[in-house]
């Protein structure tokens, strides 16, 4: 049980384009998605919080007109990379928190790897 | 400032040479921390998690541990599938417990 899926793997993009990116949680309702962004050999930078059905809260210096999140249902968010350019390029992660776990419940996605061109 | 460092950046053993990795925290309350596995292109995947001073726990070849300044994750006997990077995190104490506080991992090469 929790499993989270996030697709896609990778995707590479036009400079100027938009991404988006899905992460669902497979058997469980997600209350609370979180997006990681990873640098290689680096670790993992929280960019945002999202709750179902309400705005997402971003970490200070993540610019919310240029990672859009969407948190429509209990099983979906999305994460848009708008304009995307090249150092948008990273691996982005999500990660996802089911209400019945109490607060220490996180289950993360395989990531997707985004390279802009 | 919340904050969680590991050490060794990066650690080679060969296969059957025990050791240990460490994970030094200092957050106002600890409310938790977690040890995740995460192999190069994938997500972490949950380890353990302790939450309070002289817990243990245990999975196959490794062991986590925790002090009221820094948890070990120790590798008994390990193989080269043990190799990736491991990754401890812990909540802040402001902020709720959605987030997690990662430590820039430890790389873990194991060779036969």
């Amino acid at each position: 049980g929790a499993v989270v899926s996030q697709h896609p793997s990778r995707v590479i993009c036009k400079s100027g384009t938009s991404v988006k990116i899905e992460c669902r949680s497979l058997d469980f309702q997600a209350t609370t998605m979180f997006w990681y962004r990873q640098f290689p050999k680096q670790s993992l930078m929280l960019m945002a919080t999202s709750n179902e059905g309400s705005k997402a809260t971003y970490e200070q210096g993540v610019e919310k007109d240029k990672f859009l999140i969407n948190h429509a249902s209990l099983t979906l968010s999305t994460l848009t990379v708008t304009s995307a350019h090249p150092e948008d390029s990273s691996f982005y992660i999500c990660s996802a928190r089911g209400e019945e776990w109490g607060n220490y419940g996180y289950t993360f996605g395989s990531g997707t790897r985004l390279t802009v061109v | 400032e919340d904050q969680v460092t590991q050490s060794p950046e990066a650690l080679r053993l060969q296969e059957g040479e025990s050791s240990s990795l460490n994970c030094s925290y200092t957050v106002s309350g600890l409310r938790g921390l977690f040890w995740y596995r995460q192999d190069p292109g994938k997500g972490p995947e949950f380890l353990f998690t302790l939450y309070s001073a002289g817990e243990e726990k245990e999975k196959e070849r490794l062991k986590a541990t925790l002090t009221k300044k820094e948890s070990f994750l120790h590798i008994t006997a390990p193989k080269p599938e043990d190799s990736a990077t491991y990754l401890c995190a812990v909540p802040p104490f402001s902020g709720g417990y959605n987030k997690l506080i990662f430590g820039a991992g430890t790389r873990l090469a194991v060779h036969p």
